[in-house]
Formats: C-alpha cells, sequence, structure tokens
C-alpha cells in the first residue's frame, strides 16, 4: 500500500530556532501534499496544499513566511516552522495523493513538535 | 473552504452496543468522502471511502457509511462495537480535484468491556 513517512517524529527546539519537517511518499509520487496541524483533542486543521514545483496554498490564518513549504520533488514536501514560539508546539501532521490518479490521501505518522 | 461537522464530540458505549457518528458537510458540488480513525499514539487510517455508486459504503473492520446528498452527510455505523474500537474518529470531504481536504471536528469513541 502507499505510504507516507514523515521525519522527525519528535522535535524539542529552543524558541527563535528553526525546524524542518520532512514528508515523504516511499512507493508513490505525489503530486499534492497536505500539512495539517492537530491540536490536543481537536480536529486536523489544514495549514495548506502543496504542489510540487509551485507554490503553497494557504489556508486563511496560517502565516506563510512563518510555515514554509517547499515542494521541489514528487516524493518530498518540507514543512520548516521558521522562528519557532511555544505556541507553535503541536503535531503536525503531512498527506499526501498519489499522481497516478484517486483523491484519497495517505497520512504521515506525525511530527510532535515541541518549543522550549 | 468547505466545513465538515461532526457533532458527536465524545461517544462512550458498552460493547456490542450500535454506533452511529454523524457527520455532515457543507459543498454544493461534487465531493469524496471519508471516515478516518485514529488509535491511540497512531497514525490516521482510512475507514472507508466514497467517491460515487452505491451510498452505503462498507469499510474494514465491520464499519459502514451511507451517503445522503440530499442531506449532505455521510454518517458511520456499526453494528456491535468492540473494545479495540476505542478511537478517534474523523469524517474528511474534498472536492472531485482532490485539491482541498478537509476535517471534521473528531469524535472520541470510548468503548467500556
Amino acid at each position: 500500500g502507499a505510504v507516507v513517512s514523515q521525519h522527525p517524529s519528535r522535535v524539542i527546539c529552543k524558541s527563535g530556532t528553526s525546524v524542518k519537517i520532512e514528508c515523504r511518499s516511499l512507493d508513490f509520487q505525489a503530486t499534492t501534499m497536505f500539512w495539517y496541524r492537530q491540536f490536543p483533542k481537536k480536529s486536523l486543521m489544514l495549514m495548506a496544499t502543496s504542489n510540487e514545483g509551485s507554490k503553497a496554498t494557504y489556508e486563511q490564518g496560517v502565516e506563510k513566511d512563518k510555515f514554509l513549504i517547499n515542494h521541489a520533488s514528487l516524493t518530498l514536501s518540507t514543512l520548516t516552522v521558521t522562528s519557532a514560539h511555544p505556541e507553535d508546539s503541536s503535531f503536525y501532521i503531512c498527506s499526501a495523493r498519489d499522481s497516478r490518479g484517486g483523491t484519497e490521501a495517505f497520512f504521515g505518522q506525525g511530527t510532535r513538535l515541541t518549543v522550549v | 473552504a468547505q466545513s465538515v461537522s461532526q457533532h458527536n464530540h465524545h461517544v462512550i458505549l458498552s460493547e456490542a452496543a450500535s454506533l452511529e457518528l454523524g457527520c455532515n458537510y457543507s459543498y454544493g458540488g461534487t465531493v469524496n468522502l471519508f471516515w478516518y480513525v485514529q488509535y491511540p499514539g497512531q497514525h490516521l487510517q482510512l475507514l472507508l471511502k466514497y467517491f460515487s455508486g452505491d451510498p452505503l459504503v462498507k469499510g474494514i473492520k465491520g464499519f459502514e457509511a451511507e451517503f445522503i446528498k440530499s442531506k449532505f452527510s455521510f454518517n458511520l455505523r456499526k453494528p456491535s462495537v468492540q473494545w479495540s474500537d476505542t478511537a478517534e474518529y474523523f469524517c474528511a470531504v474534498n472536492d472531485y480535484t482532490g485539491n482541498q481536504f478537509y476535517f471534521g471536528t473528531g469524535t472520541s469513541l470510548t468503548v467500556i468491556p
């Protein structure tokens, strides 16, 4: 089946530093990848949709300069949290859609970010 | 943007009880509908999906869902729950292009042995 790998699974960083999270589709090519933030006891909030080779589309209220998304290849998208603050601590999840067709998205295991 | 509503935030059931979780969405066009499950400490897994055809969809682990277009609903059902069904359940919607993918707020299901 389709596998999406997210790395790292956990990261702790200091306030003011930047953190990069990788999302890879391992056995398929993904033209479209999605980045979500999951708050405790709450739903997944779509942050942005990234398309390979073009700029990401950010949801309303998401700071594009703070959450930098790069989708440079068909198997890799990265989310960089710049100048991280404690309020950025959260669970970030990526998902990817197979470019061969279908609208189902496959999810990574998530990254727990803690900013201290 | 589309919105997805899950009215049951936390459901507690005894084993063998029947389950129905509500999901409503707002989008006038053609949609694809999904239910995902997140077991404690694990990532999201697809339970079932509806793209077209028979509005009654059967998924894994005995779950099923019915798409009622006139009600913009896609409720999840299971005739007899098990303790192992304890998890978070998310309804999700995307449009026919697949370029937007939105989730409901989730329902936490606790099954008591």
